[in-house]
């Protein structure tokens, strides 16, 4: 049981926008930034969003994310099929002094 | 570039030990925080230990503490991780990862070394 909380699949068609959500609680997401991951079959993770909504140089502004309270989501548009992957959320837990990871969804492209 | 360089994985028997080494380049590994991260087969990523730049402050997953223990060597630009104690449920692929601003979160990956416990 993974302490943000993903739904574990997603899906879309080509050039449609899909978003992906993370729950957690007042001592992760509520208090401390989020950090999204894209991790392609065999592949290490790559990170995609960082500090909530800043895209590392490379990213496409077809990624974006959010934050609201002990919530946050990554948003996907204009949908492509490379975009094929597992997605993870991740944040600082203050009270348990842990990085946590989402259970992480697994998008496709349909 | 960044790059990290695991080393060191393989198979081990439970209750056995194991030693991982990740080599960095291409930053200042001295300035930066570092983790690892592991993922057994199929599974999502769990997050393992935390080691400050100089080594000052470290934080371990309750899953693992006690049995691990994290280290580094700014000098060689390695970080490293020794296991004991091996359980089935390590067996996992092993991510070093650079510390993204001391926030205790990765941002930059290795490619990962699998550890697999079994008899």
């Amino acid at each position: 049981q993974s302490v943000l909380t993903q739904p574990p699949s997603a899906s879309g068609t080509p050039g449609q926008r899909v978003t992906i959500s993370c729950s957690g609680s007042s001592s992760n997401i509520g208090s401390n930034y989020v950090y999204w991951y894209q991790q392609l079959p065999g592949t290490a993770p790559k990170l995609l969003i960082y500090r909530n909504n800043q895209r590392p140089s490379g990213v496409p502004d077809r990624f974006s994310g959010s934050k609201s309270g002990t919530s946050a989501s990554l948003a996907i548009s204009g949908l492509r099929s490379e975009d094929e992957a597992d997605y993870y959320c991740a944040a600082w837990d203050d009270s348990l002094s842990v990085a946590v990871f989402g259970g992480g969804t697994q998008l496709t492209v349909l | 570039e960044v790059q990290l360089v695991e080393s060191g994985g393989g198979l081990v028997q439970p209750g056995g030990s194991l030693r991982l080494s990740c080599a960095a380049s291409g930053f200042t590994f001295s300035s930066y925080s570092m983790n690892w991260v592991r993922q057994a087969p199929g599974k999502g990523l769990e997050w393992v230990s935390y080691i400050s730049s100089s080594s000052s402050t470290i934080y371990y997953a309750d899953s693992v503490k006690g049995r691990f223990t994290i280290s580094r060597d700014n000098a060689k630009n390695s970080l490293y991780l020794q296991m004991n104690s091996l359980r089935a449920e390590d067996t996992a692929v092993y991510y070093c990862a650079r510390d993204h601003g001391g926030s205790g979160i990765p941002d930059y990956w290795g490619q990962g070394t699998l550890v697999t416990v079994s008899s």
